[in-house]
C-alpha cells in the first residue's frame, strides 16, 4: 500500500532549465509536507516544506506546490544546476506534535546536465 | 554546531551476531526518528523516541528490533541475532518540536 508515489524513477534536465519533480499521496491525513535531497552514501537533507493550509512555498530556486484537492504536490527548481544531481525524495508527515515521522517516496533521481 | 552524528558508518556482522547503532542527536533536540533504506527501496520509519519513551513504533519489526533513547547518552538501535535480510543502510534524524527532521550520515549495516 504505497502512500506516496513518485512516479518519474528519473528526470534528466540541461542546466539552467527547470526541473519538475512531482509526488501523488493517498492518505488525507498527511498535513505537512517535505521535499529531501539525498547523495549517495549520504543522510537525506531537508530542502524545503509546505504546510496543507497553503498552496506554494519559494525558497530561492525552489518553490513547491501543494494541490490539496488533487492530492498532488510538486517540487520546481529554477534554474537546475549541476549541484543539484541527487536523489529527491517526497515524504509528508501528518504532524500532530511532530514533523519527523514521514512517508518517504520511492525517489526521482535528477540529473542536470552541463 | 554539528549534526547528527550517527556511529558506526559501517559495521559487519556474521549472522546470529548483535548489531548496535548509536546515534547522537543535535543540540537541543529531544525527539529522535530511526529509519531504514533496504537495497533499492526507499526509507522506512522505524521507531520515534523522546529521552527514555518510546513514542511510535509501529515500524519495528516485531522481533530482534529494539529502540532506546536514555537520559544520558545516544540513541541506540538494537538488532539481535542479525540475519542476511537486515543487512541495509539505517538513518537515525532529530528534530525540536514541530520542526522538520534533520538526519545523519546513516550506519552501513552488513550481515555476512
Amino acid at each position: 500500500d504505497q502512500q506516496v508515489k513518485q512516479n518519474s524513477p528519473s528526470l534528466s534536465v540541461q542546466e539552467g532549465r527547470i526541473s519538475i519533480l512531482n509526488c501523488d499521496y493517498t492518505n488525507s491525513m498527511f498535513d505537512y509536507f517535505l521535499w529531501y535531497k539525498k547523495y549517495p552514501a549520504e543522510g537525506p537533507t531537508f530542502l524545503i516544506s509546505i504546510s496543507s493550509i497553503k498552496d506554494k512555498n519559494e525558497d530561492g530556486r525552489f518553490t513547491v506546490f501543494l494541490n490539496k484537492s488533487a492530492k498532488h504536490l510538486s517540487l520546481h527548481i529554477v534554474p537546475s544546476q549541476p549541484g543539484d544531481s541527487a536523489v529527491y525524495f517526497c515524504a509528508p508527515a501528518s504532524g500532530g506534535t511532530s514533523y519527523g515521522k514521514l512517508t518517504f517516496g520511492q525517489g526521482t533521481i535528477l540529473t542536470v546536465h552541463p | 554546531n554539528a549534526g547528527v552524528m550517527q556511529n558506526p558508518r559501517h559495521l559487519v556482522r556474521r549472522r546470529g551476531q548483535e548489531a548496535r547503532l548509536r546515534c547522537s542527536p543535535m543540540k537541543g533536540h529531544s525527539h529522535v526518528y530511526w529509519y531504514r533504506q533496504l537495497p533499492e527501496e526507499g526509507l522506512k520509519f522505524m521507531v520515534y523516541l523522546q529521552k527514555e519513551n518510546i513514542i511510535d513504533e509501529s515500524g519495528m519489526p516485531k522481533e530482534r528490533f529494539s529502540a532506546e533513547f536514555p537520559k544520558e547518552g545516544p540513541s541506540i538501535l538494537r538488532i539481535q541475532q542479525v540475519v542476511r535480510g537486515d543487512s541495509a543502510a539505517y538513518f537515525c534524524a532529530s528534530s525540536q518540536l514541530r520542526f522538520e527532521a534533520f538526519f545523519g550520515q546513516g550506519t552501513r549495516l552488513t550481515v555476512v
